[in-house]
């Protein structure tokens, strides 16, 4: 598996706290994801980054925001956790030259009471 | 926004028998569509992927076969094994990782 890890792997946490997720890679790789995975949806883009401070929205983004200040990492935040946002959290990264090829984190399970 | 549509959402084979699961997509910029196995509890890894240049790519007991004109793709697994059972997911998009799009997953189980 490529270089990446996400933590936590495991968050229970309560209505309306902020919530932080983080995905590292040790593969200097340009391009980093964040996907959610639900029964019936397969996987769907959060946000993703081309950069250093360099983001977009994906599908998804309404309810969370992204940063990266450094190349390896790629923080996804919730600022006021809901039920609706329990899921698996994937990261992803791939490199600028052949950026369709995505390789995934171990993922994230995210309970929201 | 784009949608890809996959089907069967369940498919079940003999072992040794063949598998095909079927992809359609509305992009017609699109130009990358890779394949994408997810075993139970584990993260999705990619299997194999085409680019819109080729019709047609094959990597042992997987190929994958790609209709432009149509806007479809298909995986086409040969002799499956138990160990093929898994969730498989197909997805469309750019070479530059944007627009990225997956279809809503086939879960293929290898009957022993």
């Amino acid at each position: 598996d490529a270089g990446i890890t996400q933590s936590p792997r495991h968050k229970v946490t309560e209505t309306g706290t902020p919530v932080t997720l983080r995905c590292h890679q040790t593969e200097n790789h340009r391009y980093m994801y964040w996907y959610r995975q639900d029964p019936g949806h397969g996987l769907r883009l959060i946000h993703y980054s081309y950069g250093v401070k360099d983001t977009d929205k994906g599908e998804v983004s309404d309810g969370y925001s992204v940063s990266r200040s450094k190349t390896e990492d790629f923080l996804l935040t919730l600022e006021s956790a809901t039920s609706s946002q329990t899921s698996v959290y994937f990261c992803a990264i791939s490199e600028a030259e052949r950026a369709g090829e995505q390789f995934f984190g171990p993922g994230t399970r995210l309970t929201v009471l | 926004g784009e949608n890809v549509e996959q089907h069967p959402s369940t498919l079940s084979v003999q072992e040794g028998d063949s598998a095909v699961i079927k992809c359609t997509y509305s992009d017609s910029a699109s130009n990358y569509f890779p394949w994408y196995k997810q075993e139970l509890g584990k993260r999705p890894q990619l299997i194999i992927d085409i680019r819109s240049n080729v019709g047609e790519k094959k990597d042992q007991r997987i190929a994958v076969t790609l209709n432009k004109t149509a806007k479809h793709f298909s995986l086409h697994i040969t002799e499956t094994q138990p160990e093929d059972s898994a969730v498989y997911f197909c997805a469309e998009g750019d070479n530059y990782g944007q627009n990225f799009v997956f279809g809503p997953g086939t879960r293929l189980s290898v009957l022993p």
